[in-house]
């Protein structure tokens, strides 16, 4: 069975705090990427990672791509009220095109 | 450039009954996937169509059915709806890439559907 197990499932912390999102799996990916999703919207595309080891970096948001190529990271600087929102993770296999979500990690930033 | 559409944006049925949900991706994809969001099971694929062709299919019964158009557009079929059916149904378009990968899901803002 192809996993990507996400977590923490839901984070709740304060304006200006740090945070990190986990993205973890036992298959290799040929890419990983990151979702952002608000309510009554469909998830928007964050990033995507290719390369074992690859970091990106998006304003106060950092991805990181295992070297192993079997997890990933999202790390977010002084997070601010508008980072609200349902972040996922979908791996990307080589064989058949098909992506494998985790089930997304709730984040709430309190003003 | 336009984005993916999706109508209705909300629909509301009764249990029976069967719906038909319509999804116009970004000019120039010519993939299409369909995922069922709901609070308890998160995003869950249903199944990707490239030209015309069911390409991957998710664990769903067979009460759920879709197709693609010569032009892209894409139909979800759901008959004999169950309440457990309730959910936002989202459906994504993507540019196939040569390379295999890097095949981003663009996503229209869904059709809610509530089964009474």
């Amino acid at each position: 069975t192809q996993l990507l197990e996400q977590s923490p499932q839901f984070l709740s912390i304060q304006e200006g705090e740090n945070l990190t999102v986990y993205c973890n799996s036992s298959s290799v990916f040929s890419s990983l990427q990151w979702y952002r999703q608000e309510p009554g919207e469909g998830p928007v595309l964050l990033v995507t990672v290719v390369t074992g080891g690859e970091v990106k970096k998006l304003k106060r948001l950092t991805f990181q791509f295992g070297d192993a190529r079997k997890d990933s990271s999202l790390h977010i600087t002084a997070a601010q009220p508008g980072d609200t929102g349902l972040y996922l993770c979908a791996g990307e296999m080589d064989s058949n095109y098909q992506l494998i979500w985790g089930a997304g990690t709730k984040l709430i930033i309190k003003p | 450039k336009a984005g993916v559409t999706q109508t209705p944006r909300y629909l509301i049925k009764t249990r029976g009954q069967q719906v038909t949900l319509s999804c116009s991706p970004i000019s120039g994809h010519r993939s299409v996937s369909w995922y069922q969001q709901t609070p308890g099971q998160g995003l869950q694929f249903l199944f990707e169509y490239f030209s015309e062709t069911q390409r991957n299919k998710g664990n769903f019964p067979g009460r759920f059915s879709g197709r693609q158009f010569s032009n892209s557009r894409s139909e979800m079929n759901v008959s004999t709806l169950e309440l457990g059916d309730s959910a936002l149904y989202l459906c994504a378009s993507s540019l196939v890439r040569d390379t295999g990968w890097g095949n981003e899901q663009f996503f229209g803002p869904g059709t809610r559907l509530t089964v009474l």
